[in-house]
């Protein structure tokens, strides 16, 4: 069946880095456009970015352009998530999912990244 | 940006009973070339991911029960729940997927 298991998130400082993994199974991993989805504490849930199924293009939320990069490789079906320059607003559960259809089909059960000092 | 607001934001529901959610998009999401409405419906329980229930603002994603339904078009839909069982306790979100970025609703809390 198909599995998105999520890692990679801890308590950074502010100004710090962190990278997140996506081990995608169960399915066609590169057919699927790929997306990172957000939710803080207490809110609903926030997109933050896509990659194409091969990789050619991202598109990131204004809130993380120019700090966040989204990548994949399909040889190892995994997606990842370079997150720099940390603030405590990207404190949050940050969900992996699929696409095929422009809606989210399967989300991963999520990696908890913290950004305090 | 698309914004998504949802009504009520919570609602207690007696078992058996019908629970209804309003969802409103600041602009249409129907796309005039497929005439499908690009709008789907989340359930998020504590602790687990969120569960696509519905796409295309009616369609039900397979294995989600049948008392689940949605409507709509344009910028105004709902979800319903029919029959209230008390495995649907959640939060549910809708989300257009229209555009980029893609956008959810502040979710509505459904309780017993």
């Amino acid at each position: 069946q198909v599995q998105l298991v999520a890692s990679g998130g801890g308590v950074v400082r502010p100004g710090g880095s962190l990278r997140l993994s996506c081990a995608a199974s169960g399915f066609t991993f590169n057919a699927y456009v790929m997306h990172w989805v957000r939710q803080a504490p207490g809110k609903g849930p926030e997109w933050v970015a896509v990659i194409w199924s091969d990789g050619t293009n991202q598109h990131y939320a204004d809130s993380v352009r120019g700090r966040f990069a989204i990548s994949r490789d399909n040889s190892k079906s995994t997606l990842y998530l370079q997150m720099n320059n940390l603030k405590a607003e990207d404190t949050a559960l940050y969900y992996c999912a699929s696409d095929i259809k422009g809606y989210f089909e399967s989300w991963g059960q999520g990696t908890l990244v913290t950004v305090s000092s | 940006d698309i914004v998504m607001t949802q009504s009520p934001d919570s609602l207690a529901v007696s078992l058996g009973e019908r629970a209804t959610i309003n969802c409103k998009s600041s602009q249409s999401v129907l796309y005039s070339s497929d005439n499908k409405n690009y709008l789907a419906w989340y359930q998020h329980k504590p602790g687990q991911p969120p569960r696509l229930l519905i796409y295309w603002a009616s369609t039900r994603e397979s294995g989600v029960p049948d008392r689940f339904s949605g409507s709509g078009s344009g910028a105004d839909f709902t979800l319903t729940i029919n029959s209230l069982q008390a495995e649907d306790v959640a939060v549910y979100y809708c989300q257009q997927y229209y555009r980029t970025p893609k956008t959810f609703g502040q979710g509505t809390k459904v309780e017993i």
